[in-house]
């Protein structure tokens, strides 16, 4: 049983580009989340996957933006990046919506010059 | 909006000593609390959970607190070891099971 990769592990873009980040759940997990960590401070909740469709946004502008597959792997895109969009983005995943250990990926690290 | 609410942001412990690291919400909604560990170049692990109906969780050396009146939980490591070091996160997930909200973080160092 794998757990939950990430990739690209880091990635360098500058302002106005746009970039999408790939996730692979655990096995069995269809409930997928991703979060935005800035340097120094706990991850903010940028918006949860169940069974392919979105059900729970945080306080993210709607350049976010995110797929789920059948698979239950899952992208997080960003257009038109800002300087403060640079974070580590961490993906999580769990098996259901029910209160449950989610299982985070090493994240990948964005730069954004 | 900070809905969980941490400290301390440092703390430094002798090896062997007690840390504990608190958290407070303010939504009545959260109804699992987890904490998480986090080593530099790694995505947060979880340490251990309790759900409100718990006034107490003990798993090894971690044993959280809850006091669902006053709205706070905390975090307490026993016998605090060097290999202990990290970043610890307190956390709360809505009973909607949406969206899990982290507290701002603590690292901690433990001295040999």
């Amino acid at each position: 049983e794998t757990g939950v990769t990430q990739s690209p592990t880091h990635l360098i873009k500058t302002r106005g580009q746009q970039v999408t980040l790939r996730c692979s759940s655990q096995s069995g997990h269809n409930t997928v989340s991703w979060y935005q960590q800035a340097l120094g401070q706990g991850p903010q909740f940028i918006f949860q996957y169940y069974r392919e469709e979105e059900n729970g946004r945080g306080n993210f502008p709607p350049r976010f933006s995110g797929l789920q597959f059948p698979n239950y792997s899952s992208e997080l895109n960003v257009n038109a990046l800002e300087l403060d969009d640079s974070a580590l983005y961490l993906c999580a995943s769990r098996p259901g919506l029910a209160p449950h250990e989610q299982f985070f990926g090493p994240g990948t690290r964005l730069t954004v010059l | 909006q900070q809905q969980v609410k941490q400290s301390p942001q440092s703390l430094i412990v002798q090896k062997g000593g007690i840390s504990i690291i608190n958290c407070a919400y303010e939504n009545t909604a959260f109804d699992y609390f987890p904490w998480y560990q986090q080593f530099p170049g790694k995505g947060p692990a979880l340490l251990i959970a309790i759900r409100p109906d718990v006034s107490e969780k003990k798993e090894g050396r971690f044993t959280i607190s809850f006091n669902k009146s006053a709205k706070q939980f905390s975090l307490h490591i026993m016998d605090s070891q060097p290999g202990d070091s990290a970043t610890y996160f307190c956390a709360a997930l809505d009973n909607a099971g949406n969206m899990l909200t982290f507290g701002g973080g603590t690292r901690l160092m433990v001295k040999p």
